[in-house]
């Protein structure tokens, strides 16, 4: 059984450009969380989708957005890149109304 | 607001020590707890969560953890540590309400001696 993956592993960009993150979720998921990991800190939670829609959402400005499709898996879409967005972004995924929720192994984004 | 608290950013231990790290927490109402751990440049592996009842609870690698309602507590201990250990601890809460919003500490690094 497949945890939960994401794509891709390390990722380089510079400042202004857009970027596109993946997830998958683990087997029998339906909501995908995602999370920003700045170096030295916990994660911070960004947003999270269910039945394609976001449903709830940190302090995170509109240029971080997202999306979920049909089979849950989802991506994470960050316009206008600041250096301040480079960071270990990480996937998580769970069962609506459920309490746990499992980790990807992360997107490492640097932006230059 | 919740907040999560972990008061301790490095740990040092001995290999075969005991280890203990501390977590508070800041909530309206009873949360859902747990541990995760990250080793370098890995994502987050949950080690135990608290949801109710037995205030003392088991996790993998041979981890368990304490709640303490009076204390806003929730530590994370381990009789014996092994090498492995090495790495970041995180404690976060979540809501018993539906969704799976988590609010993270800042991580203890732990660095095991030989």
């Amino acid at each position: 059984d497949a945890g939960v993956t994401q794509s891709p592993t390390h990722l380089i960009k510079t400042r202004g450009q857009q970027v596109t993150l993946r997830c998958s979720p683990k087997s029998g998921h339906d909501t995908v969380s995602w999370y920003q990991q700045a170096l030295g800190q916990g994660p911070q939670f960004i947003f999270q989708y269910y039945e394609e829609e976001e449903r709830q959402r940190g302090n995170f400005p509109d240029r971080f957005s997202g999306h979920q499709f049909p089979n849950y898996s989802s991506e994470l879409n960050v316009n206008a890149l600041l250096l301040g967005d480079s960071a270990l972004y990480l996937c998580a995924s769970g069962l609506a109304g459920g309490e746990t929720q499992y980790f990807g192994p992360g997107t490492r984004l640097l932006v230059l | 607001a919740q907040s999560v608290t972990q008061p301790d950013i490095h740990i040092t231990v001995s290999e075969g020590a005991s280890l203990e790290l501390r977590c508070n927490y800041s909530y309206g109402a009873t949360p859902y707890l747990f541990w995760y751990v990250q080793s370098p440049g890995q994502g987050l592996q949950l080690l135990l969560k608290y949801f109710s009842g037995d205030t003392l609870v088991q996790g993998i690698k041979g981890f368990e953890a304490e709640f303490k309602r009076s204390q806003s507590s929730f530590n994370l201990r381990k009789p014996s540590v092994h090498w492995s250990d090495a790495a970041e601890y995180f404690c976060a809460v979540g809501p018993k309400a539906a969704g799976n919003k988590l609010t993270f500490g800042g991580g203890t690094r732990v660095l095991v001696k030989p």
